[in-house]
Order: structure tokens, then sequence, then C-alpha cells
């Protein structure tokens, strides 16, 4: 299975840059997708693709990369953005998610 | 607009069956595919298999042995069932539909989600 790794935590100030990382096990190409799931809450997708933002998500959220390295970006953070965010490809089968970060603001 | 909804039983008990259903509206079965996915209290997110829009499906081979996953187009569900239910089979199970992109797919909706228990 392609297993992906995040960092699992990370914190920054309100108005900061921040970007969480996404390793693969194997290339996905670019069938990387981003989601955000605040507790309590189903996951919501923020970028598909590795660099689309879906629509209805706020231009401060950004992603990139291709094969094994992915990035998602936060520019600049707000209060609402606390959650965890997941990582997810679907290239390889099984689609796998990565662990979660845990994104909290200072 | 779309929507996905998850019910079923709250509680199982060990070695029984699991079986959940999915109504969706706003779409239709016979153009996207559902998925079911689960996640274990606070952690991360497994994919247990896909109904795709023709009525085939796809199964993470993790469950294969046990998952079973079928529709009734006529009344928008989904249903999954699992047998052989263990305690580490508890967990929030969520039925998400997927967008289709030119190589890849990803979830564009979610259920909210309904907790299993599995316990005596």
């Amino acid at each position: 299975d392609t297993v992906l790794t995040q960092s699992p935590a990370l914190a920054v100030s309100p108005g900061e840059r921040v970007t969480i990382s996404c390793r693969a096990s194997e290339s996905v190409s670019t069938g990387m997708h981003w989601y955000q799931q605040k507790p309590g809450q189903q996951p919501k997708l923020l970028i598909y693709g590795a660099s689309n933002l879906e629509s209805g998500v706020p231009a401060r959220f950004s992603g990139s990369g291709s094969g094994t390295d992915f990035t998602l970006t936060i520019d600049p953070v707000e209060a609402d953005d606390t959650a965890t965010y997941f990582c997810q490809q679907s290239w390889n089968d099984p689609y796998t998610f990565g662990a979660g970060t845990k994104l909290e603001l200072k | 607009q779309v929507q996905l909804k998850e019910s079923g039983p709250g509680l199982v008990q060990p070695s029984q069956t699991l079986s959940l259903t999915c109504t969706v509206s706003g779409f239709s079965l016979t153009s996207y595919s559902v998925h079911w996915v689960r996640q274990h209290s606070g952690k991360s997110l497994e994919w247990m298999g896909r109904m795709w829009s023709d009525g085939d499906t796809s199964y993470n081979s993790a469950f294969t042995s046990r998952l079973s996953i079928s529709r009734d187009t006529s009344k928008s569900q989904v249903f999954l069932k699992m047998n052989s239910l263990q305690t580490e089979d508890t967990g929030t199970y969520y039925c998400a539909r997927s967008a289709e992109g030119p190589y890849y797919w990803y979830f564009d909706f979610w259920g909210p989600g309904t907790m299993v228990t599995v316990s005596s």
C-alpha cells in the first residue's frame, strides 16, 4: 500500500504562513488531495489533483507537488483554520490517507 | 444540493454483521461513485470500498473477505455489510461521493458519518 507521511502537529500564529507536507512512499503523480477536518465533523475537500482549489474554498489555501512530495499552504492563517488536515492519494490501489496534521493557533 | 447521510445501528456485538445505509440526494448513483471510509476515534481515515456508477464494486483488500457493498438506485441508497466484527472495527463510518479528474478522482462530498461501537 502507498504510505503517506505527514508531520503530526504544527502551531502557528494568525496571519502567518504555514506549510503542511505529505510524502508518499511511491509516486502518485498528481493524484493527491487535501481535506480539512474539524472536531465532530466530516472531512471537507480543499485541494484536488495536487494544486486545484475546490470551489468555495478560500484562496488562502493552495497546494503543490507531484510524484512523492506534496505541500498544502495556508497564507495567511486564520483562527478558523484550527483543524486536522489529511492528504489522500487516489493513484494507487488501495487509496490511502495520511495520518493527519493537527494545526493549532497560538 | 448534494447530500449523503449514513444510517445504521450504533452498537453491534462482536462477531456479528454490520449493516449501514447511505442515502443520497442531489445526484444520481448511476452518474457518480459512492465510497465507504471509516475513521477510528481521532485517527486517520481508511478507504473501505467503492460502488461505481455502473454498479461494479471495488474493495480494499484489507476488507475483501468480509465486506460487501450494494445499492438500490430506485431509492438512491448504497449499502455496506461487513461481517465478523471485532472491537477494532469501532469507529465512525462515512459514505462519500467521488468526482473525477483527468487521471484521478477525489471525495467532493461526505456524509456526516455514523458512529459504530463493537461491544458486548
